[in-house]
């Protein structure tokens, strides 16, 4: 019972590159969603989804973007990276939007832009 | 004011003992709300959701205050594996925009 896939679990950047942050959820979840946690700061929304073909902006989304071809997979795409990206990223997957749900997480994935 | 506070910490407490820890919430509009468990370098598993009523689950009990805008953790008889970061998270509406504390770092000590 795999749950939320998330690759890499490091990865190193130079200013100016771009990658993408691999997401993927078995449990047929149709809410996804991207974080990114930074020292002394709660988890941050980057972007979200509520169904293939749907995204929308978190409360951080600029330099990052999204795309949500299937219900499985929600990769997360740093445009050019900048050091001000260093961070955890997170994916998360739920089965719902509202009320007591439960979010899943990825293991994370630690970047850092130098 | 941070939408949802909370005590960085760290709790420092003896195994065995019993130790509790709050967050506030700024949106008195706010619908649900959990704690979820964070592990060194993992990431965050829900604990448990906490309903008017308070609820509790073994050891650990969470209580909800509306009128003064806050959640509650209580943890009884603390093990060693309880050393974690609590982290509070409110649910401000129907778009299921969660907003998530910074979390409450807590070590049990042999």
């Amino acid at each position: 019972n795999a749950g939320v896939t998330q690759t890499p679990k490091f990865q190193v950047l130079k200013t100016g590159q771009s990658m993408t942050l691999q997401c993927a959820q078995d449990m047929n979840h149709e809410y996804m969603s991207w974080y990114r946690q930074d020292p002394g700061m709660g988890l941050r929304l980057i972007h979200y989804s509520v169904g293939a073909g749907i995204t929308d902006q978190g409360e951080v989304p600029n330099g990052y973007n999204v795309s949500r071809s299937t219900t499985e997979d929600f990769p997360l795409r740093l445009l050019s990276a900048a050091p001000s990206q260093t961070s955890v990223y997170f994916c998360a997957s739920s089965y719902s939007m509202v009320g007591e749900t439960e979010a899943f997480f990825g293991q994370g994935t630690r970047l850092t832009v130098v | 004011r941070k939408e949802v506070e909370q005590d960085p910490g760290p709790f420092n407490v003896p195994e065995g003992a019993t130790v509790a820890f709050n967050c506030t919430y700024s949106n008195s509009a706010s619908q649900s709300f959990f704690w979820y468990r964070q592990d060194c370098r993992k990431e965050p598993k829900l604990l448990m959701s906490v309903y008017s009523s308070g609820n509790e689950d073994g050891r650990f009990t969470a209580q909800l205050n509306r009128a003064s805008q806050y959640i509650s953790l209580l943890i009884r008889d603390s093990k060693l594996s309880d050393s974690a970061t609590y982290l509070c998270v409110v649910n401000m509406g129907s778009n299921y925009q969660l907003i998530w504390g910074a979390g409450t770092k807590l070590i049990i000590k042999p």
